[in-house]
């Protein structure tokens, strides 16, 4: 079955400072990948996503994610954290031939001033 | 923001009881999905919809049943609620675009007594 595995359940970072949120998935395929941002009490909303038209995805509010084949990898990015930033992330996978999104179990991002 | 809300957004009941939750789009989208969210676990699937009086089993789908006699409602129900059902619930929309980007409701949060 295919997968998603998100490799950190909680990452703190400071304001200014570099955020690195990191998800492997397992496809026999390129699957379509995104990212969604969960602010406390809200719904989803999706920050980006792969759909196989190039590697370097960028998103809404300064993210980033870079696909890797060989690494089977999908990590977000972002050069500098605000304080806005502070939610949960999750990596979702759309396996090839399907319509359902499998997501991971989420990575919550704390920021301090 | 996607015109989709969900009613109620909180609720408390007892066990034993029946419970339904609404979602309602305003977007005309096609597919209309059912997701519990629970600590550990992301979101999974409860059921979807892919038009009126079309739906199938997600991959949680034990002690819920779906309708679907409008584009844009979409019930859940719990025929009798058992505390393991106390969770976040979201409905989610998506037009069935090649990216399968789904939309996300604000959520409703379930308790169980």
């Amino acid at each position: 079955a295919q997968s998603v595995t998100q490799l950190d359940s909680h990452v703190s970072v400071s304001e200014g400072t570099p955020v690195l949120l990191r998800c492997n998935y397992s496809s026999s395929y390129s699957p379509s990948l995104f990212w969604y941002v969960q602010h406390p009490n809200k719904g989803l909303q999706l920050l980006l996503k792969y759909t196989s038209a190039a590697t370097l995805v960028k998103g809404i509010n300064g993210f980033e994610a870079e696909f890797k084949k060989s690494e089977t990898s999908f990590h977000l990015t972002k050069p500098s954290a605000h304080m806005s930033d502070a939610a949960e992330y999750f990596c979702v996978v759309i396996p090839v031939g399907t319509d359902k999104l499998i997501f991971g179990t989420g990575t919550r991002l704390q920021v301090f001033p | 923001d996607a015109g989709i809300t969900q009613s109620p957004r909180h609720k408390v009941t007892e066990t034993g009881t029946p419970v339904t939750l609404r979602c309602h789009q305003t977007e005309n989208h096609r597919y209309m999905y059912w997701y519990r969210q629970d600590p550990g676990h992301g979101l999974r699937l409860i059921h979807y919809s892919y038009g009126v009086k079309d739906t199938d089993k997600g991959e949680v789908s034990d002690g819920y049943s779906v309708s679907r006699s409008k584009t844009e409602d979409f019930l859940l129900t719990l025929e009798s609620a058992t505390s393991s059902q106390t969770s976040v619930y979201f409905c989610a929309i998506s037009e069935r675009s090649d990216y399968n980007e789904q939309f996300f409701g604000p959520g409703t949060r379930l308790t169980v007594l």
